[in-house]
């Protein structure tokens, strides 16, 4: 069975801080991983994928097979950041599996 | 370009009504289709997918059931409707069978249960 666990809600950080949403997965193949963003008003739409190891909007994400996760790291973060945040693996079938997502707040 | 559309964009009905929400894809052929259910604290759960004409499989039990009669159109619904129904369903497509796709997702549609 694959499952994608995003241990948190919420965070809320300041702007200029520096921010990671965690992800965890569990899956017997090879996993190939995603992060989705929803900002307000907008649809939920691909943020980046680990097979790209591109940094878009400033976020990365480095697949560690080790401890099994995907963290979505930002350096600074940015007002235009805060949106809901969702990790997704892709198993069988081209199947994509989310977790629960995080709302990211960024004050100013 | 590829675009997905998604109707209604909300919907109010009585309990024990029937449901159909539409979904379509334009611009691709043989995509993997899917619907979702979006609830507050429990994240995206997938309800049905779809990798070809009349192929669809179920990923939990409920009172819904999805159809797909052309390549680029997936159908949710419902003969009888509940409370526990209410909540916001997104379409989505990959291009399929390729696996490693983002998924494309509609507006979704917002439903009511009274």
């Amino acid at each position: 069975a694959q499952r994608v666990t995003q241990p948190e809600k919420l965070l809320s950080v300041f702007k200029g801080a520096p921010v990671e949403l965690k992800c965890n997965y569990s899956y017997s193949g090879s996993p190939e991983l995603f992060w989705y963003v929803q900002y307000s008003r907008q649809r939920l739409q691909l943020l980046l994928r680990h097979i790209s190891r591109e940094s878009i909007k400033g976020f990365t994400a480095d697949l560690n097979k080790g401890e099994t996760s995907f963290h979505l790291k930002k350096p600074f973060a940015q007002e235009e950041d805060s949106a809901m945040y969702y990790c997704a693996l892709n198993g069988a079938n081209s199947k994509l599996t989310f977790g629960k997502g995080i709302t990211l707040s960024v004050r100013p | 370009s590829q675009t997905i559309h998604q109707w209604p964009a909300t919907l109010v009905q009585p309990v024990g009504s029937p449901l159909s929400l539409e979904c379509t894809v334009e611009g691709t052929s043989n995509p993997n289709l899917y619907w979702y259910r979006q609830a507050a604290g429990r994240g995206l759960q997938l309800l049905f997918y779809s990798v070809g004409i009349g192929q669809i499989s179920s990923e939990v039990p409920q009172n819904l059931s999805a159809s797909r009669p052309q390549d680029r159109q997936f159908i949710l619904s419902s003969k009888k409707l509940l409370l526990s129904d209410s909540g916001f369903y997104l379409c989505a497509w990959t291009k399929g069978p390729i696996g490693n796709q983002p998924q494309h997702f509609g507006d979704g549609t917002r439903l009511s249960i009274l």
